[in-house]
This record gives C-alpha cells, sequence and structure tokens, in this order.
C-alpha cells in the first residue's frame, strides 16, 4: 500500500528566507507525485506533479521540488518565500493507471511566515 | 474555466437532520472524489466515482454516510441521520485518467 510521510507539522520562516518541505512516500513502483497548498477557507491547490522525465519539476508560485527516487523523497522548495505563502502543504502520491486516480495525502505541514 | 463547485460552503444543522452535500464536476471530468478533513484525521478520501460509478467506498465511515453520481455533472453526499463527529470540512475533487484532481472550495458542516 501506499503512504505519504511530512515529517514537519508546523514550520516557520522568516519572509524573504529560503523554504523546504519534506516529503517521503512509499510505494513499489516509479509514482505520480504531487504537492498541493491550501490556504484557510479554501479548497486544495496544485502547486505543481511529477509524472516522469526531469526530476526538478517547475510550480506555481515560484516552488520546485525534486524527486529523489533513492532517497523515496519529494521534497518542496521556494527560494524566498512571501507573506502571501502562509498556508498548508500537503504531498500526495498516486498511481493513476493502477489506481484509478487515486491518491495518498501527507498529514500536510502548516507554514507560517514571520514579518 | 469554471472548477469544481460546490454547495453549500457552510452547513449548520441539529443532531439527527438529514444532510445533503452537492457537486458540480469539471466538465470532461470523468473522475470524482469526495473527501472529509478534520483536525484528527486529515484529508480522507471517502469514495470515488468513475464515469458516474462508485469504484471504491472503502473510506464512506458508515451506513449513515451513501453518495450518489446520477450523471456526469452532478454528485451528493448524504449523511442521515446526521451526528456532532460528522462536522468537518467536505471537498470534492475531478479529474481525468492521469490528471491531478481539482478540488472545490469545500462545504464546512457543523452538526450540533
Amino acid at each position: 500500500a501506499q503512504s505519504v510521510t511530512q515529517p514537519d507539522i508546523h514550520i516557520t520562516v522568516s519572509e524573504g528566507a529560503s523554504l523546504e518541505l519534506r516529503c517521503n512516500y512509499s510505494y513499489g513502483a516509479t509514482p505520480y507525485l504531487f504537492w498541493y497548498v491550501q490556504s484557510p477557507g479554501q479548497g486544495l491547490q496544485l502547486l505543481l506533479k511529477y509524472f516522469s522525465g526531469d526530476t526538478l519539476v517547475q510550480g506555481i508560485k515560484g516552488f520546485e521540488a525534486e524527486f529523489k527516487r533513492s532517497q523515496s523523497s519529494f521534497n518542496l522548495r521556494k527560494p524566498s518565500v512571501h507573506w502571501s505563502d502562509a498556508a498548508e502543504y500537503f504531498c500526495a502520491v498516486g498511481a493513476p493507471k493502477a489506481a484509478g486516480n487515486k491518491l495518498t495525502f501527507g498529514g500536510g505541514t502548516r507554514v507560517l511566515v514571520k514579518p | 474555466d469554471a472548477g469544481v463547485i460546490q454547495s453549500p460552503r457552510h452547513e449548520v444543522t441539529e443532531m439527527g437532520q438529514e444532510v445533503t452535500l452537492r457537486c458540480k464536476p469539471i466538465s470532461g471530468h470523468d473522475y470524482l472524489f469526495w473527501y472529509r478533513q478534520t483536525m484528527m484525521r486529515g484529508l480522507e478520501l471517502l469514495i470515488y466515482f468513475n464515469n458516474n460509478v462508485p469504484i471504491d467506498d472503502s473510506g464512506m465511515p458508515e451506513d449513515r454516510f451513501s453518495a450518489k453520481m446520477p450523471n456526469a455533472s452532478f454528485s451528493t453526499l448524504k449523511i442521515q441521520p446526521s451526528e456532532p463527529r460528522d462536522s468537518a470540512v467536505y471537498f470534492c475533487a475531478s479529474s481525468r485518467v492521469t490528471q491531478p484532481q481539482h478540488f472545490g472550495d469545500g462545504t464546512r458542516l457543523s452538526i450540533l
């Protein structure tokens, strides 16, 4: 069975500083990987996805993520955080062709941005 | 393009009442998912449909919960009778096969 672990429940970062959110997954083959962001009172918005190919993936809002097969990781990064990046971030793993597009989500990491 | 549309956005009702949550997926998407989000349990998949047919309802917590998808543009999640522990945010999402899921803004449900 697939699983996703986001080790950090909360992260506080200063505005302008860099941000890295960790995601580790468990899956028997090459998974499809996603990062979503949820602002208060809203649904989940897709930041980026990895299906295959280049292991460094660029997303919206200046985010990028790197797939490392050897570490079963898909960490999310942003070089310079803006106050509007304060939100909860979810990593998810899926295998659409095998599992009907089902996704397994991590528990989320809440990011607080200090002025 | 219109995204996934959920209604109502907020619902407050008393224990024992029937609750119906509604979802309109993105046109052309053939998968529809219902999730529940709580502080304690995070984001849980309740049920999903493919081409209007329920594929996996193993996440539905108990028989009080039911979901239908009578056509490609509409789905309901019903709770009858409702209980305070059903209070949560319920999300609907839709997708095409091999494509990411798109989420609605959710329904915040409070059962008093």
